[in-house]
């Protein structure tokens, strides 16, 4: 049972673009959702996050937008650059588990 | 403050040899976690730890042993190693269990 679900296993943006990346989630006792980014040979490193009291936080150029009643939060990348290309996961928190996405490669073209 | 350290980066292995990943956290983070990435699956959780002395069970279990005697160190066990163990593995440690969590870099496996 997939209670994370990222179902664009890939995603490919012209840089300066936006890219936007989504991210279903089935469990309604989830409360927290993040988003992390990896690089080839390094760990996941946190991007950002997002309260289920909020629809929306930013930083810089990203922002996360959460729907609960769709289940479905999206990460937004403003302008994109070619540094941005990396796989990225989403997870959702809550009753004390982490679970993770199966993650979406993003790659940014120059 | 290194964060989440992880030894050795790279280990390659023969069928049926064991051996033991290291990882330590400077953080005093309670939660600690091992996970592995396989394509197209995602990070799956090994074995998790909510605090010295206290571990459990997560998704893929089977084949890994773990102990957790201090806060800081969270070793990750392979009694005796199979080629489906053939991995990237993750370790990671946050303030509590479903809190924001950080990523050692990780240890290529290869078993033969």
């Amino acid at each position: 049972d997939q209670q994370v679900k990222q179902n664009s296993p890939s995603l490919s943006v012209q840089e300066g673009r936006i890219s936007i990346l989504n991210c279903d989630y089935t469990n309604s006792m989830f409360d927290y959702f993040l988003w992390y980014k990896k690089y080839p040979a390094e760990g996941p490193t946190f991007l950002i996050s997002i309260s289920s009291i909020k629809d929306k936080n930013e930083d810089g150029r990203f922002t996360v937008f959460l729907n609960k009643s769709a289940k479905h939060l999206s990460l937004h990348i403003v302008p994109s650059q070619p540094g941005d290309s990396a796989v990225y996961f989403c997870a959702a928190s809550g009753s004390e588990k982490l679970v993770f996405g199966k993650g979406t490669k993003l790659t940014v073209n120059p | 403050n290194a964060g989440v350290t992880q030894t050795p980066k790279f280990q390659v292995l023969k069928t049926g040899q064991s051996m033991t990943l290291q990882c330590a956290q400077d953080m005093n983070h309670e939660y600690m976690s091992w996970y592995r990435q396989d394509p197209g699956m995602g990070l799956r959780l090994i074995h998790y730890s909510v605090g010295a002395g206290i571990t459990d069970q997560g998704e893929v279990p089977n084949g890994y042993n773990v102990s957790r005697s201090t806060t800081e160190d969270f070793p990750l066990r392979l009694l005796s190693a199979a080629p489906s163990q053939t991995s990237v593995y993750f370790c990671a440690s946050s303030y509590y269990r479903g809190g924001t969590q950080y990523f050692g870099p990780g240890t290529r496996l290869l078993v033969l």
